[in-house]
Formats: C-alpha cells, structure tokens, sequence
C-alpha cells in the first residue's frame, strides 16, 4: 500500500515561496504513476495544482502555472511543490496524491499552509 | 476542457439509499470520471473509478453499498443503506492528456 506523507512550513509570508515535500513509502516514485499536488482554501472546495511523472514531465493548473514548480527526487522517492508570490488566497490545505489508472487513487493527510504576515 | 457540475447538497434518512450525480460537459459526455469521499477534517478518500459504460473499480474497502452508473454526461454515485458515517462531501474527478479537474463537490447529510 503505497502512502504518501506531506511536509512543509505551516506558515508563509505574503511574497513568498511556498515550499512542500511529499514522502512516498510502500512504493517508488519512479512506477508508471503521475504525482499531484491539490489544494482545498477553508470551506471551499479541491483545486489541481499539477503534477509530475518521473520521467521529469509535467503538467500544470493552467491559473498556476506561471507560479508553480513541481520537482522529484528519486533518490529520496519524494516530490516537490514550490509556489512563488504567494498571497492570502494561496491559504489552504495542501495535498499529494498519485494517480493509478488516469484518476487520483491514493492521497496523503493534507498540511495546512498560512499565508499571513 | 472538461468541466464537472455538482449539486451543492443532498440529504436523505439513515437507512435509506441515496444518488449522487455529476455532470460531464457537452463534448465530454465519453469521460470517465472518479469519486472521492471527503469526511469532515479528513483527506480525500478515493471510492471509485466509473467508465461511461456504467462499469466502475472500486478502491480497497470500499463498502459494497456503494456502487456507481451512467448515463450520457450523466454519472451517478449510489449509495445504499445510508450510515452515518456516509455523510460527507463529495467530489467527482476527470482528466485528460493536459489537465485534472474536480467538480465542486456535493455536501451529503443524513437525516
């Protein structure tokens, strides 16, 4: 049972980079899967980020896009969320996720992340 | 691109059964979509994968009260023998070679 675990600054200054790993265990990185970042604002409902495969290819949330960078390690079997010139609305809860078969079929816990100065 | 609509909220008794729909755009209507379970202050649990044929992949532990159909743009979750643990929100999910895109999600309560 692949799982998957966020991390990450809970808080981030308006401006700044928002920076979040996901650990993958019970899995590599590197199998024929994409990995997703979503994110859910307080109350409001889920919203794609993008995601990577591990070949380095990416696709991204076309309104994100020119803020998003999404990265893998396979030495670490993690992957990486960078969000740049964050500001309030960027507030939310932020999860990973892999896909299997085309759809999202596993997610992580999800971590809270505070845009406030 | 592909766009979901949702219904905002559903109700219905303990016991009894309930459908869920979501609704593919015009030019869509062949997707196949995923439904996820999301339980107040918890991650997303995926529930299933359902083709336009009606056929549907269950995740693991998913109770057999669930099941899912089809119809047009039309997909359906059912889920019979309400508990009340099944209330929640929930989400459908599509995607193709460029993007993934959720609906706005239904807010269940059981009465």
């Amino acid at each position: 049972q692949v799982q998957l675990q966020e991390s990450g600054p809970g808080l981030v200054k308006p401006s700044g980079t928002l920076s979040l790993t996901c650990a993958v265990s019970g899995g590599s990185i590197t199998s024929s899967n994409w990995w997703s970042w979503v994110r859910q604002p307080p109350g409001k409902g889920l919203e794609w980020i993008g995601e990577i495969y591990h070949s380095g290819s990416t696709k991204y949330n076309p309104s994100l896009k020119s803020r998003v960078t999404i990265s893998a390690d396979k030495s670490k079997n993690q992957f990486s969320l960078k969000l740049s010139s964050v500001t309030a609305a960027d507030t939310a809860v932020y999860y990973c996720a892999r896909e299997n078969s085309g759809c999202l079929g596993g997610w992580g816990q999800g971590t809270l992340v505070t845009v406030s100065s | 691109q592909p766009v979901l609509t949702q219904s905002s909220s559903a109700s219905a008794s303990l016991g009894s059964s309930v459908k869920l729909t979501c609704t593919l755009n015009s030019g869509h209507s062949g997707y196949s979509i995923a439904w996820h379970q999301q339980r107040p202050g918890k991650a997303p649990r995926y529930l299933m994968m359902l083709q336009d044929t009606g056929n549907y992949i269950k995740g693991s532990g998913v109770p057999d009260r669930f099941s899912g159909s089809s119809s047009g743009a039309d997909r359906y979750l059912t889920i019979s023998n309400l508990q009340s643990e099944d209330e929640a929100d929930y989400y459908c999910e599509t995607w193709d070679s460029y993007t993934r895109v959720f609906g706005g999600g239904t807010k269940l309560t059981v009465l």
